[in-house]
């Protein structure tokens, strides 16, 4: 059972460069999430999905950008990596039936800690 | 605006005693859900308890258990019989009632359990 996995598990990018964040989930999950925890902080929303082809933004957006081409897959990109993106990212999903039904945890993959130099 | 506050950065407990983690949490909401999170050094996000709000019993999984004041705002982590497999940060988290479903962080609680 593997949930959701998330690949690579490190990276680091010289300022500048592009990368791609792999994520995808095996549960048939609607909405997903991409969230950064920086060093000692909580999680806070990059972008989310609630379904495929329909993505948003959450608090921290700018320097990110996503697709969702696929049910299972939920790929995040940098287009230009700077110092400031030095982060754990985390990808997680969840099942929701409509709009204010929130009981269902979300699941988590094991993050990919990015350092940018 | 939903904010969740965890005032205590850092805890320690000895082994096999009980430890209360706090936390507190704004919303204009009648019925939401609560959630404890732990991350252990190996940074996976682990799922350790559930609190629905129109729910007035308290939600106990094995050794955790919570305290949830609904009125207060308040929403506190009780780990009974700490063991070394129990240090990590945890992460109080409020899930938001619109349509993102995304959840609400606190800063989290570091806690040691010491042998």
């Amino acid at each position: 059972n593997a949930g959701v996995t998330q690949t690579p598990k490190f990276r680091i990018l010289k300022i500048g460069q592009s990368m791609t964040l792999q994520c995808t989930q095996d549960m048939n999950h609607n909405y997903m999430y991409w969230y950064r925890q920086d060093p000692g902080m909580g999680l806070k929303l990059i972008y989310y999905s609630v379904g495929a082809g329909i993505t948003d933004k959450g608090e921290v957006p700018n320097g990110y950008n996503v697709s969702r081409s696929t049910t299972e897959d939920f790929p995040l990109r940098l287009e230009l990596a700077a110092p400031s993106q030095t982060s754990v990212y985390f990808c997680a999903s969840s099942y929701r039936v409509q709009r204010g039904s929130n009981n269902q945890p979300q699941h988590f993959g094991d993050g990919t800690r990015l350092s940018i130099l | 605006a939903q904010t969740v506050t965890q005032s205590q950065p850092e805890m320690s407990v000895q082994e096999a005693e009980t430890v209360t983690l706090s936390c507190t949490y704004d919303t204009s909401e009648s019925n939401y859900y609560l959630f404890w999170y732990k991350q252990p050094p190996s940074r996976q996000m682990i799922l350790v308890i559930r609190q629905e709000a129109y729910k007035q019993q308290n939600a106990t999984e094995n050794r955790f258990s919570v305290n949830f004041q609904k009125a207060a705002k308040s929403f506190s982590l009780k780990i009974s019989d700490s063991q070394l497999g129990d240090t990590a940060m945890y992460f109080c988290a409020f899930i938001d009632s619109g349509n993102t479903g995304k959840l609400i962080f606190g800063q989290g609680t570091t806690l040691q359990v010491k042998p």
